[in-house]
């Protein structure tokens, strides 16, 4: 089946600064998800983004289907930035979102 | 406020125990689904469901359980034949499955712990 691989899987940053997480995948998607997961465990949508390019508010986010690979990027972090950040996918065949297996985030003060 | 509910947030589990978590939903999704997180992993679908009446095992279903006889309504029971079911328990729900442009949401998840 599909492999969904994120890096780093743990990152620490100094509040204000600015980060890049990655997800590869091992085969063609037409589905590709960002979600962060808050220190409660909620799993909150951050993009939709099968192709292209988004962005919202300090979070952007760029996918590269042909390449099969999709960068989270997050600028003049939080703390409030602090969790998992998980990269879903899913194929044009398939019912179900697979997931990687996260990129834990610390943002310090 | 549309959205996702999830309860108990916490659940203990005695040996040999089956137990049922609560997952109810008021945006209009026909498809519900349940996942399962082990510390420090990612979500594994358990099962899944495309409307009222019918629902597809996912990738780890072995004991557990669900029904879907509400469209708002997808509980999941713990059946005593899980033997190690101690995780975090997430439900999610979609306008529908077919299409590709699906985005999920997420309830807040139940915790179980055995005893």
């Amino acid at each position: 089946g599909i492999q969904v691989e994120q890096s780093p899987p743990d990152l620490i940053l100094q509040e204000g600064a600015n980060s890049t997480l990655r997800c590869n995948f091992s085969d063609s998607v037409n589905n590709l998800q960002w979600f962060h997961q808050n220190p409660w465990g909620q799993l909150i949508n951050l993009f939709y983004i099968p192709s292209g390019t988004k962005q919202n508010g300090r979070l952007s986010a760029t996918t590269v289907a042909t390449e099969r690979y999709s960068l989270l990027y997050i600028s003049s972090s939080q703390t409030t930035d602090s969790g998992v950040y998980f990269c879903a996918v899913r194929m044009d065949s398939s019912y179900k979102l697979i997931f990687g297996s996260g990129t834990r985030l610390l943002v310090r003060p | 406020d549309g959205g996702i509910t999830q309860s108990p947030k916490y659940l203990f589990r005695k040996e040999g125990q089956n137990v049922t978590l609560s997952c109810e939903q008021n945006l209009n999704h026909d498809a519900m689904y349940w996942y399962r997180q082990d510390p420090g992993q990612g979500l594994r679908l358990i099962y899944y469901s495309q409307i009222v009446n019918d629902f597809q095992k996912g990738d780890i279903a072995e004991g557990y359980s669900v029904s879907r006889e509400k469209k708002e309504s997808f509980p999941l029971t713990v059946t005593s034949a899980q033997k190690n079911p101690t995780a975090f328990y997430l439900c999610a729900s979609s306008p529908r499955t077919r299409s590709t442009q699906e985005t999920q949401y997420f309830g807040p998840g139940t915790r179980l712990l055995v005893l």
